[in-house]
């Protein structure tokens, strides 16, 4: 079967940092995609992997192990505006498997 | 700016009627996706399509159909709504396989459908 993984929901303060794990079994690997939805609205593209490593952008990087089937979401010097739900999403034979998404709640 | 556009963006309907959700993008993409969208639950893909000619079932097609008029609109309908049909409906578009690297997925601003 297919199945990804991340958790629930996290909590972090404002100006911290804070790791969001995602595991997957899937089927076929093309890559693995972060998205970001603020509720009640639209996911919206944050980043790529499909390489092993880290690929970093400003405050967000995101890391990819593909023989441990595990990608991380990095958000650094976190803001208010980063409470949101992040969508971890596999890449597998022409289509998105999606993760249920970790729920980020953001304290001053 | 090119963009993604779903009508309507609420709707409340009764068990049993027929319902048409619609979308429509300016991004000149090929490939067109229906999702729902259940609290606790990832996206689930309903149907897709690669191109005008080219339709496909997703995860949960049953109770579902779909209508691909033209490049640019990829209607979604529920011939006879039912009470678990209640989600949130997400349009997404992509480029084709020749695009972008990433060849992310761009998403409509949703569709809330409550049926009683």
């Amino acid at each position: 079967g297919q199945n990804i993984d991340q958790p629930t929901e996290m909590t972090a303060t404002e100006g911290a940092i804070v790791q969001i794990n995602c595991t997957y079994q899937t089927s076929g690997f093309n890559g693995l995609f972060w998205y970001q939805q603020h509720a009640g609205e639209a996911p919206t593209f944050l980043s790529y992997n499909v390489l092993d490593g880290l690929e970093e952008k400003g405050r967000f990087s995101s890391f990819l192990s593909r023989s441990k089937g595990y990608s991380y979401l990095l958000l650094k010097e976190l803001q208010m505006k980063d409470s949101a739900s992040y969508l971890c999403a596999v890449k597998s034979n022409y289509q998105l498997i999606w993760g249920a998404g970790t729920k980020l709640i953001i304290k001053p | 700016d090119a963009d993604v556009t779903q009508t309507p963006r609420n709707r409340i309907t009764k068990t049993g009627k027929r319902i048409m959700l619609e979308c429509s993008q300016t991004k000149g993409h090929d490939r067109m996706y229906w999702y729902r969208q259940d609290p606790g639950l990832g996206l689930r893909l309903i149907y897709y399509s690669f191109d005008v000619k080219d339709i496909n079932k997703g995860e949960i097609s049953d109770g579902y159909s779909v209508s691909r008029q033209a490049q640019a609109k990829f209607s979604l309908s529920l011939e006879s709504a039912i009470p678990n049909q209640t989600a949130l409906y997400f349009c997404a578009t992509s480029v084709g396989t020749s695009g972008t690297l990433y060849n992310e997925q761009f998403f409509g601003p949703g569709t809330r459908l409550t049926v009683l």
